[in-house]
């Protein structure tokens, strides 16, 4: 069973940087047949798909068009985790963000990290 | 705005059978399959329908995907006092090339 556990702060200031970890346990970041995704979720947006990261012979990484210019998500083989990285943040980037295992289906989903962006 | 059209809310009481609706368009529910999502206050959505009616392990045969064109319905049947949730369809858009949800329906078990 696939179990996905985040890690980062819960606030950060505007104009920084907001970074999370997902680990993963029960799958390889590296497995050819999953894709591993970062979603977020806030009462005006909505739930909101911010990107993916996948790896078919090589690494890839997708992103919404929404935060295309301030997002990258990676993988961390080493540590068989994935990260996301959002830029210039605003308070309109205050949610719940969620690490989830794809890639027809969001089959598992991290427990979710509530980011607070203020001063 | 979400991509995909839920009502915001549907009830119920205990042992009736509930329909919630999706509406999308050809990018998305008319070209892949449709998930269903359930998320109970304050924890992470979980994967309830996958590949329009299958259900993963673990989930009760009362809950029931179908699909018809660019549209979705999710049935729940001999509704219990547990299933009072929020619940999002979900699907991959070909012309964002990313996956798009529904704005969730509030499920009331009265």
């Amino acid at each position: 069973q696939v179990q996905l556990q985040q890690s980062g702060p819960g606030l950060v200031k505007p104009s920084q940087t907001l970074s999370l970890t997902c680990a993963i346990s029960g799958d390889s970041v590296s497995n050819n047949n999953a894709a591993w995704n970062w979603i977020r979720q806030s009462p005006s947006r909505g739930l909101e798909w911010l990107g993916r990261t996948y790896y078919r012979s090589k690494w890839y990484s997708v992103y919404a068009v929404s935060v295309k210019s301030r997002i990258t998500i990676k993988p961390d083989t080493s540590k068989n985790q994935f990260s996301l990285q959002l830029n210039s943040v605003t308070p309109d980037d205050t949610a719940v963000y969620y690490c989830a295992r794809g890639p027809s289906a969001l089959t598992s989903w991290g427990q979710g990290t509530l980011v607070t962006v203020s001063s | 705005q979400s991509v995909l059209t839920q009502p915001p809310s549907a009830s119920g009481t205990p042992g009736q059978r509930v329909i919630i609706s999706c509406s999308g368009s050809s990018s998305n529910i008319g070209g892949n399959t449709v998930n269903w999502h359930q998320q109970l206050p304050g924890t992470a959505p979980k994967l309830l329908i996958n590949s329009n009616n299958q259900r993963p392990s673990g989930v009760p045969d009362r809950f029931s995907g179908s699909k018809s064109g660019t549209s979705a319905s999710l049935a729940i049947s001999g509704l219990q006092s547990e299933d009072e949730a929020d619940y999002y369809c979900a699907a991959w858009d070909d012309s964002l090339k990313g996956w798009v949800f529904g704005g969730g329906t509030k499920l009331t078990v009265l």
